[in-house]
């Protein structure tokens, strides 16, 4: 069955980077997007960005242009997302997951919290 | 970017009854790319409707999905206890991805 598992939390101080990872499995990694959603306490969801495994071309939001970068190890079917110069406007639970062309996000992972605080 | 706006923000009903949430975009949407989300507290959002109206796998047939051009609605026919969540519409055909602020079903 189709999985996205996320790296553990994060504490990180303002200023920071912080990297999270997300392996797939049960399913051919490159046949899929990677998408990036965010959601800061008690709000909605935001898009951030995804990559093509297969090229490992990405495309972001523009609120995020030059302080993220997204890549993948298609060797061991994982994706990253790396968000430097951290603030406390990204404390967030951070999601990835599976885009399919015409169907949307069909699996996501289990969400990564990243609490910025110093 | 196309701005998606869910309401009610809130809606208060009782299981059984018929619930209709409304997502409407800032400019035309392609209706294969209409997609409706359903989050629980602590989960991860699942998705329930792509294209405006296909149901995901395992969605039951009391959801369903319409609209076009920039008007979208999300019907639950008769809610069940597990339905009270909060929902959101996305728009996925033009970058950057789009989400409503979530319309949230409660038990009156």
């Amino acid at each position: 069955q189709v999985q996205l598992v996320q790296s553990g939390a994060e504490v990180k101080k303002p200023g920071a980077s912080v990297k999270v990872s997300c392996k797939a499995s049960g399913y051919i990694f490159t046949d899929c997007y990677i998408h990036w959603v965010r959601q800061a306490p008690g709000q909605g969801l935001e898009w951030m960005g995804w990559i093509n495994p297969n090229t490992g071309a990405p495309n972001f939001a523009q609120k995020f242009q030059g302080r993220v970068t997204m890549t993948r190890d298609s060797s061991i079917s994982t994706a990253y997302m790396e968000l430097s110069r951290l603030t406390s406007d990204d404390t967030a639970m951070y999601y990835c997951a599976r885009g399919l062309a015409a169907k949307g996000h069909d699996y996501w992972g289990q969400g990564t919290l990243v609490t910025v605080s110093s | 970017e196309i701005v998606l706006t869910q309401s009610p923000g809130t809606l208060s009903l009782s299981p059984g009854e018929r619930a209709t949430l409304s997502c409407r975009a800032s400019q035309s949407v392609s209706s294969s790319y209409l997609a409706w989300y359903q989050q629980k507290p602590g989960q991860a959002p699942g998705l329930l409707i792509y294209g405006t109206s296909s149901r995901a796998t395992g969605i039951p047939d009391r959801f369903s999905g319409s609209g076009s051009g920039t008007d979208f609605t999300l019907t639950i026919s008769r809610l069940e206890p597990e339905d009270f969540a909060v929902y959101y519409c996305q728009q996925y055909g033009t970058s950057p991805l789009t989400f409503g602020g979530g319309t949230k079903v409660e038990i009156k």
